[in-house]
């Protein structure tokens, strides 16, 4: 089956960096996907890697590994309006028209 | 520009009864989709529509169907409904020719069945 594994918490302070990761055991896929979500909002596109590499826009970035089935979102110069949940998410080469999201990890900015 | 609005914002229904969840998609987009999240979990992808059909389908029962209009829009029914029916049911839209990379979503149905 597909799944993709991302940390279930994490915290990090005002003006840090942190790194969320994504690990995913899946077959083919077109590309890896992030999506951040408020409490009682919608999930929101943050950003998309197609091709191995870093993708950067803003204070986000996004990385991507095909060959270690790895992917992580970096935020950086956090905010508290960051705390937040962050779900990487990948659209498969067989199904290709659903997103298989993973679990996400809900990020807690501190003052 | 209004985004993805979907209506009810939030609804409690008892087990058994029957509901039925609308999307509007953002203007200019022709294909929607519709995912369930439970609480603390990602979204789950139930079904997609476009040209008023539905193209793919995820790992959900026969209870769960839906309708794309011409104008776009879509509703969701599920049947019969379970406890683990309760949910917040989001619903996505994105234009076919860009491909299924960048979805928008509305800030969904929160669903409670007693």
């Amino acid at each position: 089956g597909q799944s993709l594994e991302q940390p279930s918490e994490v915290t990090a302070v005002e003006g840090a960096i942190v790194q969320i990761n994504c690990t995913y055991q899946t077959s083919g896929f077109y590309g890896l996907s992030w999506y951040q979500q408020h409490d009682g909002g919608a999930p929101t596109f943050l950003s998309y890697n197609a091709l191995d590499g870093l993708e950067e826009t803003g204070r986000f970035s996004s990385f991507l590994s095909r060959s270690d089935s790895y992917g992580y979102l970096l935020l950086q110069e956090l905010q508290m309006k960051d705390s937040a949940s962050y779900f990487c998410a990948v659209r498969l080469m067989d199904s290709s028209y659903k997103l298989i999201f993973g679990s996400g990890t809900r990020l807690l900015v501190r003052p | 520009d209004a985004g993805v609005t979907q209506s009810p914002t939030h609804l409690i229904k008892t087990r058994g009864q029957q509901v039925t969840l609308r999307c509007s998609p953002k203007s200019g987009h022709d294909t929607v989709s519709w995912y369930q999240q439970a609480l603390g979990q990602g979204p789950q992808f139930i079904f997609q529509y476009y040209e008023e059909e539905e193209r793919q389908r995820g790992n959900f029962p026969d209870r769960f169907s839906g309708h794309q209009f011409p104008n776009y829009s879509s509703e969701l029914n599920v049947n019969a409904l379970l406890l683990g029916d309760s949910a917040l049911y989001l619903c996505a839209s994105s234009l076919e020719i860009s491909g299924a990379n960048v979805l928008t979503f509305g800030a969904g149905s929160r669903l409670t069945v007693l």
